[in-house]
């Protein structure tokens, strides 16, 4: 198993363009998570979802989207890019019936 | 919603001592609690839980301690080492398996 991937490792962003993080897991959890951590932070839930066509805004919504379609993919889109959004991106998932989070590798994103 | 508050910010211990971190949290009705390690650049990954109906669980140097009626638990580590040199994330589930987490503590094993 791959576990929880995450594409791209890095990438630098203009302010005011668009990108899509993508996530996928193949463990066939039921419940995926988009985390951001700040330098030197904790993390922070942007959004999860419990399953395909579900999903909900967790603390720190606003300037992203989400979408859930199928069980192994979690997607997280950021529309006009900001400086303020600068941060590593960790997506997570787990099943429905243990709460413990497996998360990916991460997406180092710079915004400028 | 629930708070989680985690102390000591930084620690430094010298190797072969033991590590304590503790968090508190505000929601009575958080009932898991996982700890997380952090290596530099890596993500984090789960070291040890426990659940509200426990009160001590231990994986050979490392242990957790819950005391519900204070709402606080805490990370032990045992005879440290340098790899236990990282960050130490806490957490808390409210609910619907949204997991809150403490502002982590630096841990570094001086030898």
């Amino acid at each position: 198993n791959a576990g929880v991937t995450q594409t791209p490792k890095f990438r630098i962003l203009k302010i005011g363009q668009s990108m899509t993080l993508q996530c996928a897991q193949d463990m066939n959890h039921n419940y995926m998570y988009w985390y951001r951590q700040d330098p030197g932070m904790g993390l922070k839930l942007i959004y999860y979802s419990v399953g395909a066509g579900i999903t909900d805004k967790g603390e720190v919504p606003n300037g992203y989207n989400v979408s859930r379609s199928t069980t192994e993919d979690f997607p997280l889109r950021l529309e006009l890019a900001a400086p303020s959004q600068t941060s590593v991106y960790f997506c997570a998932s787990s099943y429905s019936t243990s709460p413990s989070n497996f998360f990916g590798p991460g997406t180092r994103l710079t915004v400028l | 919603g629930e708070n989680v508050e985690q102390h000591p910010s930084t620690l430094s211990v010298q190797e072969g001592d033991s590590a304590v971190i503790k968090c508190t949290y505000s929601d009575s009705a958080s009932n898991y609690f996982p700890w997380y390690k952090q290596e530099l650049g890596k993500r984090p990954q789960l070291i040890i839980d426990i659940r509200s109906n426990v009160g001590e669980k231990k994986d050979q140097r490392i242990a957790v301690t819950l005391n519900k009626t204070a709402k606080h638990f805490s990370l032990h580590i045992t005879e440290t080492q340098p790899e236990d040199s990282a960050v130490y994330f806490c957490a808390a589930i409210p609910g619907a398996q949204k997991l809150v987490f403490g502002q982590g503590t630096r841990l570094t094993i001086n030898p």
